[in-house]
């Protein structure tokens, strides 16, 4: 069966300080990949997906980036955070472009102070 | 424009009555439908997914959906206070999966 793992699982950071959050996906083969973030109180927003290794599509932009190192590798890192950058992290994987259903891993609550 | 709408609630249902969820779109093209719960604090869980007109149903859980008047919903029969949580729509528009922004559920013991 397929694992996603996330981590860390929280953290604190300062503002402008860099930041490197992980997800790893176990039990397939050439997944996409997604990152999302969910601000308190709102819906989730698509940052960044993935296809296949050193293919990144950013939906938003922001000083946020995503690099796919690995088959089954997914990382988002930013420069310099932002107050507005906290939220809740969340990485996802699908097998199926066309019809799209995607499980999520446990996600990182970010703080920025 | 991709939108999905959805009554943020709160949403109270007594225990052991049924809970109606409803979700509106805006892609008529879109071809796959799927509800996440998500309880405090946590990542959201894929529990059922339609792709066809009809209902599809899954133990506790019946998904409807209507193409034509872009329309989906969950049913939650004999509702638990385990059920307590947000409920998020998701439709598949052009390859992206645009979210709704949940309504939060409570079941009252």
């Amino acid at each position: 069966s397929q694992t996603i793992h996330q981590w860390p699982a929280t953290l604190v950071q300062p503002v402008g300080s860099p930041l490197s959050l992980e997800c790893t996906v176990e039990g397939t083969s050439n997944p996409n990949l997604y990152w999302y973030r969910q601000a308190a109180g709102r819906g989730l927003q698509l940052l960044f997906y993935s296809v296949g290794i050193g293919q990144i599509s950013s939906e938003v932009p922001q000083n946020l980036s995503a690099s796919r190192p690995q088959d089954r590798q997914f990382i988002l890192s930013s420069k310099k955070l932002l107050l507005s950058d906290s939220g809740f992290y969340l990485c996802a994987w699908s097998v199926r472009w066309d019809y799209n259903e995607q499980f999520f891993g446990p996600g990182t609550r970010l703080t920025v102070l | 424009q991709k939108e999905v709408e959805q009554n943020s609630g709160p949403l109270s249902v007594p225990e052991g009555a049924i809970a109606s969820l409803n979700c509106t779109y805006s892609d008529r093209g879109s071809q796959s439908f799927f509800w996440y719960r998500q309880y405090s604090g946590k990542s959201p869980e894929l529990i059922m997914f339609i792709y066809s007109n009809g209902d599809k149903e899954d133990g506790r859980f019946t998904a409807q959906l209507n193409k034509a008047s872009q329309y989906v919903s969950l049913l939650i029969r004999d509702s638990q206070p385990s059920d307590s949580a947000t409920y998020l729509c998701a439709v598949n528009m052009v390859g992206e999966l645009v979210f709704g922004q949940g309504t939060r559920l409570t079941i009252n013991p």
